[in-house]
């Protein structure tokens, strides 16, 4: 198993340039999420899909947009790149169970520069 | 929504003592909570949760108490070592719902 996967580790953008961070896992899991992790702010959920073809918004969407249309993948596209924007991003999965919230599996992070 | 609030933000431990993080939270419904270590350039990685039927849980050196009532929860780690060195981020969750809020992070430096 290679767990979590995220494609590219780093990037930098210009302002108003628009590109597609990858994530991908291979444990069969139903839900994923993205987060960004700014200093001194821990990590904020952008937006998270709960199977292939459900997706929701989570706490800092703006600017973002995600598709689910295998239960693999889950890219994260972010339209105009901003300098606001410059973070980590993580990607996240989970079995997500009946039982309740599951043990959640990040990705190794991809550090995104906009300038 | 949920609100978690972490403390201390940095921590330093004298290799062999104890190191306590705490954390509150805000919506009562919150009945799962995580703790994750982030090491230097890798995501987070889940060493202990908790839920809410039960008041302490222990795995080694790491233990987590919760107390419902009061809405706070904390890490315990004893018998520090260097590889203890890491980002500790707590979390919290409602059941039925995976969505994780969490806490700003505590950055915990073992002084060998």
């Amino acid at each position: 198993n290679a767990g979590v996967t995220q494609t590219p580790k780093f990037q930098v953008l210009k302002t108003g340039q628009s590109m597609t961070l990858q994530c991908a896992q291979d444990m069969n899991h139903e839900y994923m999420s993205w987060y960004r992790q700014d200093p001194g702010m821990g990590l904020r959920l952008i937006h998270y899909s709960v199977g292939a073809g459900i997706t929701d918004q989570g706490e800092v969407p703006n600017g973002y947009n995600v598709s689910r249309s295998t239960t693999e993948d889950f890219p994260l596209r972010l339209l105009s790149a901003a300098p606001s924007q410059t973070s980590v991003y993580f990607c996240a999965s989970s079995y997500a169970a009946s039982g309740g919230p599951d043990t959640q599996y990040f990705g190794p992070g991809t550090r995104l520069t906009v300038l | 929504g949920e609100n978690v609030e972490q403390h201390p933000s940095t921590l330093s431990v004298q290799e062999g003592d104890s190191a306590v993080i705490k954390c509150t939270y805000s919506d009562s419904a919150s009945n799962y909570f995580p703790w994750y270590k982030q090491e230097l350039g890798k995501g987070p990685q889940l060493i202990i949760d908790i839920r809410s039927n039960v008041g302490e849980k222990k795995d080694q050196r790491i233990a987590v108490t919760l107390n419902k009532t009061a809405k706070h929860f904390s890490l315990h780690i004893t018998e520090t070592q260097p590889e203890d060195s890491a980002v500790y981020f707590c979390a919290a969750a409602d059941f039925g719902n995976e969505k994780l809020t969490f806490g700003t992070g505590t950055r915990l430096t073992i002084i060998p």
